[in-house]
């Protein structure tokens, strides 16, 4: 079965560090891959999106990477700040479904000062 | 701001109830989408409306229905409430011919079926 999998745990880290979040997925073969930033009862806003044909993305503190070899991406926020803490959610999209996006449960992360 | 804007932003009704939700769409934005968002849940796609035709559907049933009129605006329509129909229900917009293109998701209508 198809599952887009992000770690559920908390991720708790200093202000000033770098956070990193993985999402794996099994059974898709994505087009592209999309983050998103999603606050306490908010809608998700866009991040990045990266191509299966592309490594590497960054804007500003934000940096992606995708393996579609691992089929994983890593979502990294360099020197973090305490307005980061939200949930970020990886969401892919393949070549069959275009318009559907399938999202990950996200990973919550808490950025203390 | 994104420029979607979702009505109601709360609502409680009873199982067995039906129930609208409305969606207006980023300017010049033709395709709408909604999601529903389960609490600790990523969203879930419910279907796609590009120029008034749905031309995608998740694995929902058909007592979830939408609407997009000519001017983008959306609605969402559920029919027969249960208890597992509680949920944030997103509206996302985007432009239609970028298939590549981020979505706008506006704030939500909290629903509760008690």
């Amino acid at each position: 079965s198809q599952k887009i999998e992000q770690n559920s745990e908390a991720l708790n880290i200093q202000e000033g560090k770098t956070a990193t979040l993985t999402c794996n997925y099994t059974n898709y073969s994505p087009a592209y891959l999309q983050w998103y930033r999603q606050d306490p009862g908010r809608g998700p806003v866009f991040l990045l999106l990266i191509r299966e044909n592309e490594k590497e993305k960054r804007k500003e503190r934000l940096k992606v990477t995708f393996d579609t070899t691992l089929k994983q991406s890593l979502f990294h926020i360099t020197a973090s700040q305490p307005a980061d803490s939200a949930t970020y959610l990886c969401a892919l999209m393949t070549t069959d479904s275009w318009g559907k996006l399938q999202f990950g449960a996200g990973t919550q992360v808490v950025v203390t000062p | 701001e994104t420029g979607v804007t979702q009505s109601p932003t709360h609502l409680i009704k009873t199982r067995g109830q039906q129930v609208t939700l409305r969606c207006s769409s980023q300017s010049g934005h033709n395709t709408v989408s909604w999601y529903q968002q389960a609490l600790g849940q990523g969203p879930q796609f419910i279907f796609q409306y590009y120029r008034e035709e749905e031309n995608g559907r998740g694995n929902f049933p058909p007592r979830f229905s939408g609407l997009q009129f000519p001017n983008y605006s959306s609605e969402l329509n559920v029919n027969a409430l249960e208890l597992d129909d509680s949920a944030l229900y997103l509206c996302a917009s985007k432009l239609g011919t970028t298939n590549t293109g981020e979505l706008f998701f506006g704030e939500g209508s909290r629903l509760t079926v008690l």
